[in-house]
């Protein structure tokens, strides 16, 4: 069975850093893309950051580039969300979430419960 | 603003039929594979539909999805009560290099 696990979620002030994990389970992680979507109180779902399987290509959201960081350790099992520069609008639920196949480069297959991030002073 | 669009609500009868429209461009939805996904109250997305019209293994086929040049669209028949939630639908975009959501459409079920 596949399993996410977030976490690392605080309330944090503007302009501090946060790294949040994901530890995954149940499928062999390496052969998997990754990704890290959020939810704002009330709103849609935004996705962040994805992370190919091995070669770690990566793409980040215009919203949150040059600020967020997605890197994985495949040796681990574990995925993560660097995050620098944090805003009151970086404020949300944020999902760690697996491609839905080995040839997805990106997808939302499965997902972990989520960790909940606040940015305020 | 999101690059998917979706109407922000929808509604029908236990029984009934309801379908949801996204619609996108040529960057997303017309080149590029439809994702849509389930979130009830409270708790984290869950995978629908993928690649167009997929469905993943416990899914109930009451729930379908197409698409048609720029625009994809989700199915329900047979509405229950358990189908209320928000449904969102998802694609590659390959101008902005990264995947989209569009913002949502939330089912009730009169």
């Amino acid at each position: 069975e596949v399993q996410l696990l977030e976490s690392g979620g605080d309330l944090v002030q503007p302009g501090w850093s946060l790294r949040l994990s994901c530890a995954a389970s149940g499928f062999t992680f390496g052969n998997y893309a990754m990704s890290w979507a959020r939810q704002a109180p009330g709103k849609g779902l935004e996705w962040v950051a994805v992370i190919r399987g091995s070669a770690g290509t990566t793409y980040h959201a215009n919203s949150v580039k040059g600020r967020f960081t997605i890197s994985r350790d495949n040796s681990k099992n574990t995925l993560y969300l660097q995050m620098t520069g944090l805003r009151a609008e970086d404020t949300a639920v944020y999902y760690c979430a697996k491609a839905i196949n080995t040839a997805s480069r990106w997808g939302g297959g499965s997902w972990g419960r989520g960790v909940l991030v606040t940015v305020s002073s | 603003q999101s690059v998917l669009t979706q109407p922000p609500s929808a509604s029908g009868a236990p029984g009934q039929t309801v379908t949801i429209y996204c619609s996108g461009s040529s960057s997303n939805i017309g080149g590029n594979y439809v994702n849509w996904y389930q979130q009830l109250p409270e708790t984290a997305p869950k995978l629908l539909i993928f690649n167009h019209s997929q469905r993943p293994s416990g899914v109930p086929d009451r729930f379908s999805g197409s698409k048609s040049g720029t625009s994809a669209s989700l199915a329900i028949s047979g509405l229950q009560s358990e189908d209320e939630a928000d449904y969102y639908c998802a694609a590659w975009d390959d101008s902005l290099n990264g995947p989209v959501f569009g913002g949502g459409t939330k089912v009730t079920v009169l």
